[in-house]
């Protein structure tokens, strides 16, 4: 198993450009989380999804979109990227005993 | 409600110390404790958890002690070696509403051989 895979990268980004962070799990997981990670803080979650066609907004959804038309893939969209939105994301999904597993992140400068 | 705060923000210590994180949270319905270790330019990594309805858990050199009434769990790693060198999350979560983490706001360890 891949586990969970991020793309890209790393990515720059000018205001008010957009994009699309790509997610993809292949431990047939329910549930997908998006995070964010500031410099020196812990993690906020953005939106989350408890199954294909099912999302729901974390702590900070404002400026991100998310869907999930399959089980493996949680993508998040930036429309109108602001310096704000620099920052670390991963992307995580959990077994049925709870256990979030995250990938490596995609680390995201909006200049 | 949501908050989950943790201390120290940073620790030192010697090869076989015992560094300590502490962590604290108000809501009640929080009912599954993980930590999280995390390596620069990587993703954090599931290192233990804990239910409330456990005071104590082991997983080699790592513990998670559990006090129900206080609201507090804490991490201890035992015989700590340079590389457990690395930044610790806290972080709760309920099984409602999508079994959500809270995070605290991590702990940076060094452990110096």
């Amino acid at each position: 198993n891949a586990g969970v895979t991020q793309t890209p990268k790393f990515r720059i980004l000018k205001i008010g450009q957009s994009m699309t962070l790509q997610c993809a799990q292949d431990m047939n997981h329910n549930y997908m989380y998006w995070y964010r990670q500031d410099p020196g803080m812990g993690l906020k979650l953005i939106y989350y999804s408890v199954g294909a066609g099912i999302t729901d907004k974390g702590e900070v959804p404002n400026g991100y979109n998310v869907s999930r038309s399959t089980t493996e893939d949680f993508p998040l969209r930036l429309e109108l990227a602001a310096p704000s939105q620099t920052s670390v994301y991963f992307c995580a999904s959990r077994t049925e005993s709870y256990e979030q597993y995250f990938g490596p992140g995609t680390r995201l400068t909006v200049t | 409600q949501q908050q989950v705060k943790q201390s120290p923000q940073s620790l030192i210590v010697q090869k076989g110390g015992i560094p300590i994180i502490n962590c604290a949270y108000e809501n009640t319905a929080f009912d599954y404790f993980p930590w999280y270790q995390q390596f620069p330019g990587k993703g954090p990594a599931l290192l233990i958890a804990i239910r409330p309805d456990v005071s104590e858990k082991k997983e080699g050199r790592f513990t998670i002690s559990f006090n129900k009434s206080a609201k507090q769990f804490s991490l201890h790693i035992m015989d700590s070696q340079p590389g457990d060198s690395a930044t610790y999350f806290c972080a709760a979560s309920t099984k409602a509403a999508g079994n959500k983490l809270t995070f605290g706001g991590g702990t940076r360890v060094l452990v110096k051989p």
